[in-house]
Parts: structure tokens; sequence; C-alpha cells
């Protein structure tokens, strides 16, 4: 069936340590996204790449990288120089067809992170 | 700006009561796109209903409807004969170009 399909589903993280968390999708979707959600809050951008090998900041980027090499992939890494790791990740992807039509985005089961 | 405003941050109903999850947005551009999704404790986001800026026609899908409504900047989401099922975060979100602004959400509890 076709989704995403992000992993793993909880991390735990020392403080100090880089993790990458992984995007998969296989809708043959050009878009890719990554929130965080945190308690309380709505789901905040932190990148985007509406095409492979071209990624934009989002809202909160600071302390986290991405890359897409690949149409399907499209992976996280929370750096050590992020301040408040602690939370939930998703990502999600979309069709584009223009600036005149807005797909829905397509979201995965998240991955929960905790720094200890 | 663009923002999205759930008021209700959490609502609590017995089974069968109807519900409904308000959503008010802000935005200067003519056109976008309105969205419900629906997070259940799997964490998944789960597409409901879009809307575009020019098509304010109320929608009826089954036990679910949404009411669109421009001059207040409106776009509610019922809920009608509850269901234990229904309980989940539920986000309004509202997208223009391919930015997506999302509410806080809206926790509903459906009780037994």
């Amino acid at each position: 069936d076709g989704g995403i399909t992000q992993s793993p589903k909880y991390l735990f993280r020392k403080e100090g340590q880089n993790v990458t968390l992984s995007c998969e999708q296989n809708l043959n979707h050009d878009a890719m996204y990554w929130y965080r959600q945190d308690p309380g809050q709505g789901l905040r951008l932190i990148y985007y790449s509406q095409i492979v090998n071209d990624f934009q900041k989002g809202d909160i980027a600071e302390g986290y990288s991405v890359s897409r090499e690949k149409k399907e992939s499209f992976p996280l890494t929370v750096t050590s120089a992020q301040k408040n790791p602690t939370a939930f990740y998703l990502c999600a992807s979309s069709i584009t067809q223009g600036i005149s039509y807005t797909g829905e985005l397509f979201f995965g089961e998240g991955s929960r992170l905790t720094v200890l | 700006a663009q923002k999205v405003t759930q008021a209700q941050t959490e609502i609590s109903v017995v089974e069968k009561e109807d519900v409904t999850l308000d959503c008010v947005y802000e935005t200067r551009d003519t056109t976008y796109y309105l969205f419900w999704y629906k997070q259940p404790p799997s964490g998944e986001l789960v597409f409901l209903i879009r809307r575009n800026s020019f098509d304010e026609q109320n929608e009826i899908s089954g036990r679910y409807s949404w009411n669109f409504q421009k001059s207040t900047s409106s776009f509610n989401f019922t809920i009608t004969a509850s269901q234990v099922v229904d309980s989940a975060v539920y986000f309004c979100a509202l997208a223009y170009g391919q930015n997506f602004v999302f509410g806080p959400g809206t926790r509903l509890s459906v009780l037994p």
C-alpha cells in the first residue's frame, strides 16, 4: 500500500548526540515536509523540499538539517545544537500542481524523540 | 500574517451528543485552502476535508459536516451523534501555495 514510513517510532538520545529520523514515501509525491509537534501546540514546520536536491528552511530550522537525494526519502537530523529536541516529529508529503492548487498533506505515524 | 485559531483546547462530550469544533483563520490572500485533520492516539494525522476559498458550500460526509463562512473567517466542524472512536485531536489548517499553517488543535474526548 502507498504511504509514508517513519522510523524509528521511539528514540532516546543523550545530550550532545546527533540523531537521524528516517522518512520514506512511495506515493510519488514531489514535496516532502518535516513538522515538530509539542503538547498544546500546532505543528511547526522545520524544513520542506519541493524537489530532489532542493530544500528550504521552515519556521524552526535551527538545530536541524535535512537532505533530499532521492524523491522517496527526506531524512531529518536533529543535531546537538537543537536546544530542546524532545518532541514528536511528523513527516508529510504532497503533490504539487502549481500555485493554483494545494493538495492535502499525507502524514507518517511520527517519531517520538526523547533526550535523556 | 497567516494564523489559525482553535479556541477550544479540550472538549468532552457523552456518546451520541453533537459537538462543534471551531476554527477561525486570518489571511490576506484571496486564494487559499482550508483543511481539517484528525490525529488519533496512534499519532498519524488523517485528512478529513479540503475547501478552497472560492467554495463556500457547506459539506456533509456521514456524521461529519463543515460550515465555511468567509464573512467571519470561520471553518467549523460538526460531528453529529458522536462516538468513542471520534476521540482524537483535531487540527484546522490554512494553506496558501505550498505553505501550511496549523491551529493548536482541539482535543475531543467522547465518553461512553
